[in-house]
């Protein structure tokens, strides 16, 4: 089956910073990844995502990045302000509903 | 507006004591699935289910029972609850035929087994 890693699990940047979280995934037939945050208290929701036929998105501040030879995938922040402070967490789907997830990278943005 | 609505939001039971953490949707998405959040492990698949009466076992399913009867619904049941069993626990739908497939999370059940 499907194996997400994800790196790294904690990430403490500066207000104004950028943040990089990278995911690496294992079957080659996964064509989604979606990217979702969780704030305190609350479910995971979903921020960005990207399909296996495009390299790049954006949306405002953050971005993702596909490397499909290479197989991972990248979440960027740019100019990050407190309320990003949240756990992040990637995911690889294929054919089937089922996706697998990355074990979270908790990223926390200092004042 | 989009809902998964999970009950109880926190739990606090003993050993043994079977206990059921409901979930509800008002999507009318055909799956729906479990997951349990522990610290260090991320998300990990308790159960799931592409439809009514159909369900099947994810990566974690020893410990739990589901059932799916109507579509909105979709209990985790626990019949005998063990301390290991002490986790955050997420229900999830996922949407499918729009623009992004995207996966809807409850606001979580803490459970502590004593």
């Amino acid at each position: 089956g499907e194996n997400v890693e994800q790196h790294p699990s904690t990430l403490s940047v500066q207000e104004g910073d950028s943040a990089v979280i990278k995911c690496t995934y294992s079957d080659s037939a996964s064509n989604y990844f979606p990217w979702y945050k969780q704030e305190l208290g609350k479910g995971p929701q979903l921020i960005i995502d990207i399909r296996s036929n495009v390299g790049e998105k954006k949306d405002q501040r953050i971005a993702v990045t596909l490397n499909k030879t290479a197989k991972h995938f990248s979440l960027h922040i740019t100019e990050t302000q407190p309320e990003d402070s949240a756990v992040y967490f990637c995911a690889a789907r294929g054919g089937s509903y089922i996706p697998t997830f990355g074990r979270g990278t908790s990223l926390i943005v200092h004042p | 507006e989009a809902q998964v609505t999970q009950n109880p939001r926190y739990l606090i039971t003993v050993t043994g004591k079977k206990l059921t953490v409901t979930c509800s949707q008002n999507m009318n998405h055909e799956y729906m699935s479990w997951y349990r959040q522990d610290p260090g492990l991320g998300l990990r698949q308790i159960y799931y289910s592409m439809n009514v009466e159909v369900t099947d076992k994810g990566d974690v399913p020893e410990g739990y029972k589901v059932s799916r009867k109507e579509k909105r619904n979709f209990p985790l049941i626990l019949e005998s609850p063990s301390p290991n069993q002490t986790s955050l626990y997420f229900c999830a739908t996922l949407g499918r035929g729009e623009r992004t497939d995207t996966q809807y999370f409850g606001p979580g059940t803490r459970l502590t087994v004593l």
